[in-house]
């Protein structure tokens, strides 16, 4: 069982949709961070969360830290091509990371 | 800054052969990870480092070993490779100060390398 359960599994969407999708624990962590990933490469981040409630933007995307800090939501606003990748939350526990299994989101042009 | 470097990028390994995955980071990074990832499974760690000589497991040491005689290099060893460690290897690097006072600190963040996909058979 994973540590850090991501939803959807996978997300097909049109160019111009919202959507959002979730990462929930039943741990709480100290931080809590989203990468994205393409196709033969490394994860890349593209934020981190630290404090319960907080909310960050960057660009079209969203990012939420629950108040407990044991869950996150990315939202990402009219949805373009480019954003197709595998979304994955990582949680920090002491010193080590743990990562969600991800979503993996298709935009279709 | 090359930032993370591995090496190889691929590799087919016969049941019961070894091999060492190559992991350098020129960023100055005292924490260091190795984290395997299955398909549809999201990345496990194997192990981490929080400094040059001290090495951690993570949640799926079996079967490798690590070491960490620099901050740079972060080797990940496979003695006895099986079928079950056909994966794809990442090796990451990130700065951390810490836990400060006792309360945790959050960790900077991870730099991944390129990757290993390795394949057992």
């Amino acid at each position: 069982t994973q540590l850090l359960e991501q939803s959807p599994q996978f997300l097909s969407i049109q160019e111009g949709e919202n959507l959002t999708v979730y990462c929930n624990s039943s741990s709480v962590f100290s931080s809590l961070q989203w990468y994205r990933q393409e196709p033969g490469e490394g994860p890349v981040l593209l934020v981190t969360v630290v404090t319960g409630g907080e909310v960050k933007k960057l660009k079209r995307l969203t990012f939420q830290f629950g108040d407990a800090r044991k869950d996150s939501s990315l939202h990402i606003t009219a949805a373009q091509p480019g954003d197709t990748g595998l979304y994955l939350c990582a949680g920090a526990l002491n010193n080590d990371m743990r990562f969600g299994a991800g979503t993996r989101l298709t935009v279709k042009p | 800054n090359a930032g993370v470097t591995q090496t190889p990028k691929f590799r087919i390994l016969k049941i019961g052969q070894s091999m060492t995955l190559q992991c350098t980071q020129d960023m100055n990074h005292n924490y260091m990870y190795w984290y395997r990832q299955d398909p549809g499974m999201g990345l496990k760690l194997i192990y981490y480092s929080v400094g040059a000589g001290i090495t951690d497991k993570g949640e799926v040491p079996n079967g490798y070993n690590v070491s960490r005689s620099t901050t740079e290099d972060f080797p990940l060893r496979l003695e006895l490779a099986a079928p079950s460690q056909t994966s794809v290897y990442f090796c990451a690097s990130s700065y951390s100060k810490g836990r400060l006072a006792g309360a945790y600190k959050p960790l900077y963040e991870q730099y991944f390398g390129p990757g290993t996909r390795l394949t057992v058979t």
